[in-house]
């Protein structure tokens, strides 16, 4: 049973444009959700992450939106570099426990 | 950002024999590591959870037998898969965090292969 969902295994971004990371969870209880990014050989680098009391956070430029009602977020990253290509992985947690439940991934390639 | 480090990043074993993997954080103290474990195209999913000084606990359907963990110091906890399979070949990746504010760091991963 998936309860963190990334549809899209592969996206593909033109340099300076925006990319748009989709994730979906199906858990009510997640009150805490994460994005990661990892490159190859390298463990995910936490990235953002937002709370479930808030709709929105931002970061420079990466911005994690949170629609409650609809168990979706997003992560937008604007202006979208190549060095942002990487495997970006939404992870959510509920109650404050430490258990993370991992997305499968979303591909991202900037091309220049 | 802080650095853990994980040892061996790929390792081969024969089938029947025990594999140890090493997870460090270098330069902050980890009350807490978790183990996950990835299978091709799926996500990465939480084994079990160690905290310094105290035994693991695991996540439902993960044998704590065949996966032995260790969290003797503040900076070390180690995975001992006993008797590996070839069914146990998978991606390993261990994380720490200081404590319950804030965010985990990860190790690199070790691939683990059963022949």
């Amino acid at each position: 049973d998936q309860q963190v969902k990334q549809n899209s295994p592969s996206l593909s971004v033109q340099e300076g444009r925006i990319s748009i990371l989709n994730c979906d969870y199906t858990n009510s209880m997640f009150d805490y959700f994460l994005w990661y990014k990892k490159y190859p050989a390298e463990g995910p680098t936490f990235l953002i992450s937002i709370s479930s009391i808030k709709d929105k956070n931002e970061d420079g430029r990466f911005t994690v939106f949170l629609n409650k009602s609809a168990k979706h977020l997003s992560l937008h990253i604007v202006p979208s570099q190549p060095g942002d290509s990487a495997v970006y992985f939404c992870a959510a947690k509920a109650g404050g426990g430490n258990k993370l439940t991992f997305g499968t991934g979303t591909q991202l390639k900037v091309e220049l | 950002g802080a650095v853990v480090s994980q040892h061996p990043s790929r390792v081969i074993c024969k089938s029947g024999t025990s594999v140890k993997i090493e997870c460090r954080s270098l330069d902050f103290q980890a009350t807490t590591m978790f183990w996950y474990r990835q299978f091709p195209k799926q996500s990465l999913m939480l084994m079990a959870t160690s905290n310094e000084g105290s035994k693991a606990t695991y996540e439902q359907g993960v044998e704590k037998d065949k996966f032995l963990i260790n969290h003797a110091s503040l900076t070390l906890s180690t995975l001992t898969v006993t008797s590996a399979h070839p069914e146990d070949s998978s991606f390993y990746i261990c994380s720490a965090r200081i404590d319950r504010n804030t965010e985990a760091f990860f190790g690199q991963g070790t691939r683990l292969t059963v022949v």
